[in-house]
């Protein structure tokens, strides 16, 4: 039983295209984030949606644009793609008021 | 805001030795605190956590750490390193509440020597 699942695992694509990486989970958790991994593996939240509300917003471009249809799922669309969105991008969720957070296994994206 | 270090970017020890990776973190209250491993390719798997209560905290494959509220650390020990620990170790702060974010430390590469 998978608890927070994502696709692709791995997305290979051109400059300037838009892609979309999808986020599930399936324990009952009502706050999902999105975080970027950088290649030195640096962490970093972008966004933070609770109850389908968006919470978190760090500084991200605009071209990346979060959407949670409901609390089990939050998906990652990015605009115009370019060579430094290349990284891994990890899912995660976890219960209001607990900050245990479960991890997704990763989307590793690489621009060319 | 929270902060967390690492100070040591990448640690090497022999297969059976004990292990004691450093987290140093800043917040102005209590913290939720968190160590988490990462195996090459694979996700984040969390080690173990503390809350509240007891300082010492035992977590999976058999991690413990300690909180140390005078020194700000949550230092994460292991009392003899098998070779599949080989890993990246994350430690990570919280604010107590809920529905914020985790902060991550720059994270330990571990490598285990036969």
């Amino acid at each position: 039983d998978t608890a927070v699942s994502q696709t692709p695992k791995y997305l290979v694509t051109q400059m300037g295209n838009d892609k979309s990486i999808k986020c599930e989970q399936n324990l009952g958790h009502d706050t999902m984030y999105w975080y970027k991994q950088d290649s030195k593996k640096f962490l970093k939240i972008m966004f933070s949606y609770n109850n389908k509300e968006l919470i978190i917003n760090e500084t991200v471009p605009n071209r990346f644009s979060p959407k949670s249809p409901d609390k089990a799922h939050l998906n990652l669309h990015i605009n115009s793609l370019e060579l430094g969105d290349s990284a891994v991008y990890f899912c995660a969720s976890s219960q209001t008021q607990n900050n245990e957070q479960f991890f997704g296994p990763g989307t590793r994206l690489t621009v060319l | 805001a929270q902060s967390v270090t690492q100070p040591d970017i990448h640690i090497t020890v022999s297969e059976g030795a004990s292990l004691e990776l450093r987290c140093n973190y800043s917040y102005g209250a209590t913290p939720y605190l968190f160590w988490y491993v990462q195996s090459p390719g694979q996700g984040l798997q969390l080690l173990l956590k503390y809350f509240s209560g007891d300082t010492l905290v035992q977590g999976i494959k058999g991690f413990e750490a300690e909180f140390k509220r005078s020194q700000s650390s949550f230092n994460l020990r292991k009392p003899s390193v098998h070779w599949s620990d080989a890993a990246e170790y994350f430690c990570a702060v919280g604010a107590q509440g809920g529905s914020e974010k985790l902060v991550f430390g720059k994270g330990t590469k571990l490598t285990v020597n036969p």
